[in-house]
C-alpha cells in the first residue's frame, strides 16, 4: 500500500523564522515523486517544490527546501525567513505510476 | 490561457440526484484527475485520465463515473447523490504523468443533503 503522512496537524512560525514540516511515505515502489503543495485560504493548489526519488540532490526553490531521506522515507519541508503569505495549508504528496497520494496536510500560520 | 476551469463552483443535490462537475483545461495536457479533498482526510484521487478516450479509477472510485472523449474536457458524474459525497471536488491537469506539476482548479463545493 502507498501511504503519505503528515503527523502535525497545526504548526505557528514568528516571521522571518525558519519552520519545517514533517512528512514520511511508504511505498514498494522504485520509481516515484515527491511534491509539497501549498493551499492558502483561497482554495487554490499551488506547487511547492518537487523531487525525484532518483536524485540524491535535495530540492531547493528560493525559501523552500526539502531533506530527503529516501531510507527513513521522510520528505520535510523546510521554509526559511517565514512570510506572511506563507500561511497555508501543505500537504505532502507522493506519485507512483499514474497514481497520486496526498497527506491529511499540516495547517502553518505565520504570526507577525 | 485560462488554466483549469470547474463549474459549478457550489452544489446542493438531494439524495439521489445526478449531476456532473464540469473541468476543462487550455494547455493541451495529457494527464487529467479528479480528487476529493475531506476534513482530516487530504486530498485523495477519485479518477484520472492519461489522454483522450483513457481513463482508471484511483483510490475512492465508487459512486462516481469520468469519460474523457477530448483532450480539453474530464467530466465527472454522480449517479446517485449520497451525503457521503459531500466534499470539495478538485480537478487537476499536467503534461503528460502526474509526476509532471499538476494545475489544480478552482474547485466546486458540494453538498448532499
Amino acid at each position: 500500500a502507498q501511504t503519505v503522512t503528515q503527523s502535525q496537524p497545526e504548526m505557528s512560525v514568528q516571521e522571518a523564522e525558519t519552520v519545517t514540516l514533517s512528512c514520511t511515505y511508504d511505498t514498494s515502489e522504485s520509481n516515484y515523486y515527491l511534491f509539497w503543495y501549498k493551499q492558502p485560504p483561497s482554495r487554490q493548489m499551488i506547487l511547492v517544490i518537487r523531487q525525484e526519488a532518483y536524485k540524491q540532490q535535495n530540492a531547493t526553490e528560493n525559501r523552500f527546501s526539502v531533506n530527503f531521506q529516501k531510507a527513513a522515507k521522510s520528505f520535510s519541508l523546510k521554509i526559511s525567513d517565514s512570510q506572511l503569505g506563507d500561511t497555508a495549508m501543505y500537504f505532502c504528496g507522493m506519485n507512483t505510476g499514474n497514481q497520486f497520494y496526498f497527506g491529511t496536510g499540516t495547517s502553518l500560520t505565520v504570526i507577525p | 490561457n485560462a488554466g483549469v476551469t470547474q463549474t459549478p463552483k457550489f452544489q446542493v443535490l438531494k439524495t439521489g440526484q445526478s449531476m456532473t462537475l464540469q473541468c476543462a483545461q487550455d494547455m493541451n495536457h495529457e494527464y487529467m484527475s479528479w480528487y476529493r479533498q475531506d476534513p482530516g482526510m487530504g486530498l485523495r484521487l477519485i479518477h484520472y485520465s492519461v489522454g483522450a478516450g483513457i481513463t482508471d479509477q484511483g483510490e475512492v472510485p465508487n459512486g462516481y463515473n469520468v469519460s474523457r472523449s477530448t483532450t480539453e474536457d474530464f467530466p465527472l458524474r454522480l449517479l446517485s447523490a449520497a451525503p457521503s459525497q459531500t466534499s470539495v471536488y478538485f480537478c487537476a491537469s499536467s503534461y503528460s504523468y502526474p509526476s509532471d506539476e499538476q494545475y489544480f482548479g478552482p474547485g466546486t463545493r458540494l453538498t448532499v443533503t
